[in-house]
């Protein structure tokens, strides 16, 4: 079975732009959920979705959006890019939306703000 | 709010040896607990989990335990290997919704 996939592996961007990331879960997973690890914050968790719902999200800005299609692959998109966005951007997917289930995450986007 | 400390922040032993990360956590309702292994510019690979009914979790070499009345849980590696060489990170499953609470991590270096 394969993994958890994330496209694109590497991003570089300028201030203010925005982008989107990609997550394809485990064929069967219906919970998506994102995590941006920085040196400095750690792991820290965004938003998660399952069946295409946002049923959690972390303490961020509004500029952080996501969303998840009804084959359960997820995006999220931050717009107006700034400086501290700079980070390794984590999907994490698992069988269901509660919290019994192990997760299994994906090998993450290295975004680069400059 | 949930918090998550792991201690020691960085530890270095000789192959061979048996070791022992911990992670402690503030509240104790917790749904479950995790910990991951991530190598340099990696993502996060899964090594155990432990439900909140449960008291310890075996894989291989690994031993997870968790005291969910102290707050605590205890990765035991036997036997350490070079392989082993990692960050490893505890994370606390803190609602129903998969959100994770994560440690600041163990970074390991085990030498040959």
């Amino acid at each position: 079975k394969a993994g958890v996939t994330q496209t694109p592996r590497y991003l570089i961007k300028t201030r203010g732009q925005q982008v989107t990331l990609s997550c394809s879960p485990i064929s069967g997973h219906r919970s998506v959920s994102w995590y941006q690890q920085t040196p400095g914050q750690g792991l820290q968790f965004l938003f998660e979705y399952f069946s295409e719902t946002q049923r959690n999200k972390g303490n961020f800005p509004g500029r952080f959006s996501g969303r998840q299609f009804s084959n359960s692959r997820s995006e999220m998109n931050v717009s107006t890019l700034e400086l501290g966005d700079s980070a390794l951007y984590l999907c994490a997917s698992s069988l269901d939306g509660q919290g019994a289930y192990e997760q299994y995450f994906g090998p993450g986007t290295r975004l680069t703000v400059t | 709010k949930q918090e998550v400390t792991q201690i020691p922040a960085a530890l270095s032993v000789p192959e061979g040896e048996n070791l022992v990360l911990n992670c402690s956590f503030t509240d104790s309702a917790i749904y479950n607990l995790q910990w991951f292994r991530q190598d340099p510019g990696k993502g996060l690979t899964s090594l155990l989990l432990i439900q909140s009914s449960q008291r310890e979790q075996t894989s291989g070499r690994l031993n997870a335990s968790l005291d969910k009345s102290s707050g605590r849980s205890t990765l035991y590696i036997a036997a350490s290997q070079p392989g082993d060489s990692a960050t490893y990170l505890c994370a606390v499953g803190d609602t129903g919704f998969q959100k994770l609470v994560f440690g600041t991590g163990t970074r390991l270096l085990v030498s040959p």
